[in-house]
């Protein structure tokens, strides 16, 4: 069955520091590949996507993701992490033979001043 | 151009009782996913409908849940009979196309007491 996977569920870091997000699908066929934030107690907000083109995309509040096909991830990266980044980041992934939006499980970031 | 909405925010029901929840999509968007949140468990699909159509329900319990997307008003997703274990937050999804970006409501908390 299809699935995304998140590996890091709960990450602690420092301001300043870097942030790397790891994000594996299972599927061998077309996909959209998708980063939402949750803020504490606010809905999913979209952070950034990819549906072709550059592998490297750009997305809001200086989040990047990198699309590297052949190992079917797609990490969230930032070079320096705010305190206001304390969310939960979910990987979401879009099949085109089902048009069905599948996250995962996410991974809840803690930033300390 | 109004977001997402859902209604109600909060929604406290005893066990045996149903619970509908509402949500109505953005403006022209005519695909709706329902998901459901429980902590520590990021966001569970359950269902994605078009206008008057179910495409996929393979994330909803066979038992007691249903949801609907009528060619008017907004898309309800109904629990009937609700039990301790349905309390959860509920969002909904929407967009304009499939295989796109998917917007998020403001999400519904159930309390079953």
């Amino acid at each position: 069955a299809q699935s995304v996977s998140q590996h890091n569920h709960h990450v602690i870091l420092s301001e300043a520091a870097s942030l790397e997000l790891g994000c594996n699908y299972s599927y061998g066929g077309t996909v959209n590949l998708f980063w939402y934030v949750q803020y504490p107690g606010q809905h999913l907000q979209l952070l950034l996507k990819y549906f072709s083109g550059d592998p490297l995309v750009k997305g809001i509040k200086g989040f990047e993701a990198e699309f590297i096909k052949s190992k079917f991830s797609f990490n969230l990266r930032k070079p320096s992490v705010q305190w206001s980044d304390t969310a939960e980041y979910f990987c979401a992934v879009t099949l085109y033979n089902t048009d069905k939006l599948i996250f995962g499980t996410g991974t809840r970031l803690q930033v300390f001043p | 151009n109004a977001g997402v909405m859902q209604n109600p925010r909060h929604l406290v029901r005893r066990r045996g009782q149903e619970a509908r929840l509402r949500c109505s999509p953005m403006k022209g968007h005519s695909h709706v996913y329902w998901y459901r949140q429980l902590p520590e468990e990021g966001l569970k699909f359950m269902v994605y409908l078009q206008k008057e159509n179910i495409i996929d329900e393979s994330g909803m319990p066979k038992e007691r849940f249903s949801a609907e997307f009528p060619k008017e008003g907004p898309s309800i997703l109904r629990i009937q009979q609700v039990v301790r274990g349905d309390s959860a937050a509920y969002f909904c999804a929407s967009s304009p196309s499939a295989a796109t970006e998917a917007f998020f409501g403001q999400g519904t908390r159930l309390t079953v007491v």
